[in-house]
């Protein structure tokens, strides 16, 4: 059971555009949802997290957007550039583990 | 830089055999778990630990075990390799918190493949 649903599979923008990437859980339990960023050959990067008691949280370029009612959350990047092509990872967290989602594959046209 | 170290970076091993997998936490991090990447997919939950005992562990096999070590190091070993235990095998690091799940860092990751 996918304890943490992520979509699209993969996405293609134009540089400039702004990719949005959604996540959706079931478990009420969870408290903690960070988003990672991995490039082939290398370990989850951390690029943003947040807590369920705020709705939006701005790094940069990245924002998450959180609706605990919908237990829905979304990665907004903002001027995507050829350099965000990745593969990008929803997570879900409670206690001592993270449920990470299928992953977004994201390129980013020049 | 995550200031997560693991080793080997690549291992071959053949059906049958037992690997261990090392990783270096962050300075200043007392806990450390495991994941394992399979090609395509998202990290998949082993186990966890913290102060030296296991904290918590995934939907793994008992020959997948672990240790932590005093300077909060710690080792991957699985026994007994099957072809599907070919992998990404991810070490994250943390600072144990009594708020629930916190900021963890990953590694750059042992890639196993069993032949």
């Amino acid at each position: 059971q996918q304890q943490v649903k992520q979509s699209p599979q993969s996405l293609i923008v134009q540089k400039g555009g702004i990719p949005i990437i959604n996540c959706a859980y079931e478990n009420t339990a969870f408290d903690y949802f960070p988003w990672y960023q991995q490039f082939p050959g290398k370990g989850p990067a951390l690029l943003i997290a947040i807590r369920p008691d705020v709705s939006e949280k701005k790094e940069g370029r990245f924002t998450i957007s959180f609706n605990k009612s919908a237990k829905q959350f979304s990665l907004h990047i903002m001027d995507s550039q050829p350099g965000d092509s990745a593969t990008y990872f929803c997570a879900a967290g409670a206690g001592n583990q993270f449920y990470f989602g299928t992953g977004t594959s994201l390129t980013v046209i020049p | 830089e995550t200031g997560v170290t693991q080793s080997p970076t690549h291992l071959i091993k053949t059906r049958g055999q037992q690997v261990t997998l090392r990783c270096s936490s962050q300075s200043g991090h007392n806990t450390v778990s495991w994941y394992q990447q399979a090609l395509g997919q998202g990290p998949q939950f082993i186990f966890q630990y913290y102060r030296e005992e296991e904290n918590g562990r995934g939907n793994f096999p008992p020959r997948f075990s672990g240790l932590q070590f005093p300077n909060y190091s710690s080792e991957l070993n699985v026994n007994a390799l099957e072809l599907d235990d070919s992998a990404l095998y991810l070490c994250a690091s943390s600072l144990a918190v009594s708020r629930g799940a916190g900021e963890a860092f990953f590694g750059q990751g042992t890639r196993l493949t069993v032949v």
